[in-house]
């Protein structure tokens, strides 16, 4: 079984200062790990996802990730915030099935910035 | 460049009654996902399934049915609506069950 948790469902930032989204995953074998943004009234959209190779996965929008299995987290950081930034975010795990994986979501963090 | 489409985008049913969701994608992906968005509790899987011809239960399958018509195809039935399924209803699809998700734009069903 696996499982995402995000520590923290609302986060406030001011413009221009560091964001960073918490999240701690379980798996059983070695995960893929994804963040996903999504924007009000819209479906979800890649950000980036750690499918074994670097452990520091740079993403679209100036947001990156690091992989740190000892801890068990995947925590996303962007250096500075910008009012587009406004949106929530979804970490998310992947696990080898047998061909019958499947992605489970943690329950989002809502990002605001403060201008 | 449609990707991944969902019809309709509003619905508005009343308790017991049934409906089905429309999912299809161009990307010619092998698994495809049914989730269902509340407030402060994520995406939850509904139903997925891995290939055509296969599908399986997710985390909150109870009162939902579901058809892989073809490659391309993946519906979600309400059989008997409740209001405890008003939700945001998203279906996804992928290469694999690893690798990234390509979502819909949602369907906002209201039950009343």
């Amino acid at each position: 079984a696996q499982s995402v948790t995000q520590l923290g469902s609302h986060v406030s930032v001011s413009e221009g200062a560091l964001v960073l989204l918490r999240c701690n995953y379980s798996s059983s074998v070695p995960p893929y790990l994804f963040w996903y943004v999504q924007y009000p009234n819209q479906g979800l959209q890649l950000l980036l996802k750690y499918t074994s190779a670097a452990t520091l996965v740079k993403g679209i929008n100036g947001f990156e990730a690091e992989f740190k299995k000892s801890e068990t987290s995947f925590h996303l950081t962007k250096p500075s915030a910008h009012m587009s930034d406004a949106a929530e975010y979804f970490c998310a795990v992947s696990a080898p099935n047998f061909g019958n994986e499947k992605l489970t979501f943690g329950t989002g963090t809502r990002l605001t910035i403060i201008p | 460049n449609a990707g991944v489409t969902q019809t309709p985008k509003f619905q508005v049913l009343k308790t017991g009654q049934s409906m089905t969701l429309q999912c299809a994608q161009d990307m010619n992906h092998n698994s495809m996902y049914w989730y269902r968005q509340d407030p402060g509790m994520g995406l939850r899987l509904i139903y997925y399934s891995a290939s055509e011809g296969t599908t399986d239960k997710g985390e909150v399958p109870n009162g939902y049915n579901v058809s892989r018509l073809n490659k391309r195809e993946f519906s979600l039935r309400l059989e008997s609506a409740a209001p405890s399924q008003t939700s945001v209803y998203f279906c996804a699809s992928s290469e694999e069950g690893q690798a990234e998700a390509f979502f819909g734009q949602g369907t906002r069903l209201t039950v009343v």
